[in-house]
Formats: structure tokens, C-alpha cells, sequence
């Protein structure tokens, strides 16, 4: 069963780029992943499903503004021209044949 | 498009079985080859997998929670339900249910809490 690492925490300023990082265990470099946001106080949101080779499908109304790469076991939500509604904790989350998995969150702070 | 809400008791008492009922709407919760899983969130913390269904009735359940979950379905109903026995204090969260591998679409959320 994968296990996915997330960096607890990211900031950046009101208008920058910033790009969070989920990384795949060992042997799991394949997986795709997909990304999500959960605002304060709400549920979370489907943002995209990201492949290994960086493909990566969005979910309805999910601005341009929120691009998905891939490299090796690293997968990434790159979050340019950032607005204050972007600041939020954003999971990765995975699956196999008979589990799902979450990573830990990044809380990402817009300065 | 698809929609999912969560319903059920927002109050439990400890060593009995918290039961919550996923109701899909804007589509057939049999139509397409689709996973409905559950998923929790205790307050400031992560989200957790509990377990999820397959369009045919096949479960697969989070280990950790695997002896005291069952999760079921109703497509007469457009539904599928969760039961989580022998709850205690630890198991109070927001429950959210969600449709397929990449979680693509999220109810709301419910609220449950565990207590006497």
C-alpha cells in the first residue's frame, strides 16, 4: 500500500506561484494521485486527478490557475497568481486495488 | 451533475453503531463502474478512509477499521450506507461520503459526535 508525504505547511505572497509537493513511497512511483482543497470550515473539493506522466484531468470549474506535474514519485499542484480564497490545506490522496490513502495535508498560507 | 449528501445522527453513544446513509442524486449510483467510499475528518486533523463500494457490491475497508465497518448499498434508493460499530469518543468526526478512485465528487459533510 503506498504512503504519500506532504510538507505541513506553505506561504507564499497574494499574487506568487507556489508549487506543494506529494511524494509516493517506494515502489509506488506509478500511481496517480489526485489533489485536493478543503477551505477553512468547509468540505473538501476535487481539484484534479494527476497521472504519472504529468496528464491530468480538473474538476468542473477549477480556474487555469491550478496546474498538476508529475516527476518520478513526485507530484505537484503548482497554484500561480495566488488569491486570498486559495489559502487552504490541500491533500493528496491515492489509490491501489483495495485501499484508498490519504497524505497528511500541506496548510498553505497567502501572505 | 452528480451530487451526494450525507444524512444521519449527529449524537451516538459509546458502544453503540453510528449508521449514515449517502444519497446520490443526478445520476444512478449503478450506472458506470464507479466507487462510493467514506471518509472522515476528527477535528484539526486529516482525512481518513474508512471504506468504499463498487458498482457490483464489492467493499474494501481501511484495515484499521476493517472489524467494525460495513458498507453497504441500496440503488432502489440511490444510496449507500455506512455502519461503524462499538463507536467510541475517538470516532466523533465529519464523515463525508464520495464517488469514485479520485474522490470527484464530496457530499457536504456530516457531523457526528460520540458521547453520553
Amino acid at each position: 500500500q503506498p504512503v504519500l508525504t506532504q510538507s505541513p505547511s506553505a506561504s507564499a505572497s497574494l499574487g506568487a506561484s507556489v508549487k506543494l509537493t506529494c511524494t509516493l513511497s517506494s515502489g509506488h512511483s506509478s500511481y496517480a494521485i489526485a489533489w485536493h482543497q478543503q477551505q477553512p470550515e468547509k468540505g473538501p473539493r476535487y481539484l484534479m486527478k494527476l497521472n504519472n506522466d504529468g496528464s491530468h484531468i480538473k474538476g468542473d470549474g477549477i480556474p487555469d490557475r491550478f496546474l498538476g506535474s508529475s516527476s518520478g514519485a513526485e507530484r505537484y499542484l503548482t497554484i500561480s497568481s495566488l488569491q486570498s480564497e486559495d489559502e487552504a490545506d490541500y491533500y493528496c490522496q491515492t489509490w491501489g486495488s483495495d485501499s484508498m490513502v490519504f497524505g497528511g495535508g500541506t496548510r498553505l498560507t497567502v501572505l | 451533475q452528480v451530487q451526494l449528501q450525507e444524512s444521519g445522527p449527529g449524537l451516538v453513544k459509546p458502544s453503540q453503531t453510528l449508521s449514515l446513509t449517502c444519497t446520490v442524486s443526478g445520476g444512478s449510483i449503478s450506472s458506470g463502474s464507479y466507487y462510493w467510499s467514506w471518509i472522515r475528518q476528527p477535528a484539526g486533523k486529516g482525512l481518513e478512509w474508512i471504506g468504499r463500494i463498487y458498482s457490483s457490491g464489492s467493499t474494501n475497508y481501511n484495515p484499521s477499521l476493517k472489524s467494525r465497518v460495513t458498507i453497504s448499498v441500496d440503488t432502489s434508493k440511490n444510496q449507500f450506507s455506512l455502519k461503524l460499530s462499538s463507536v467510541t469518543a475517538a470516532d466523533t468526526a465529519v464523515y463525508y461520503c464520495a464517488r469514485d478512485q479520485g474522490l470527484d465528487v464530496w457530499g457536504q459533510g456530516t457531523a457526528v459526535t460520540v458521547s453520553s
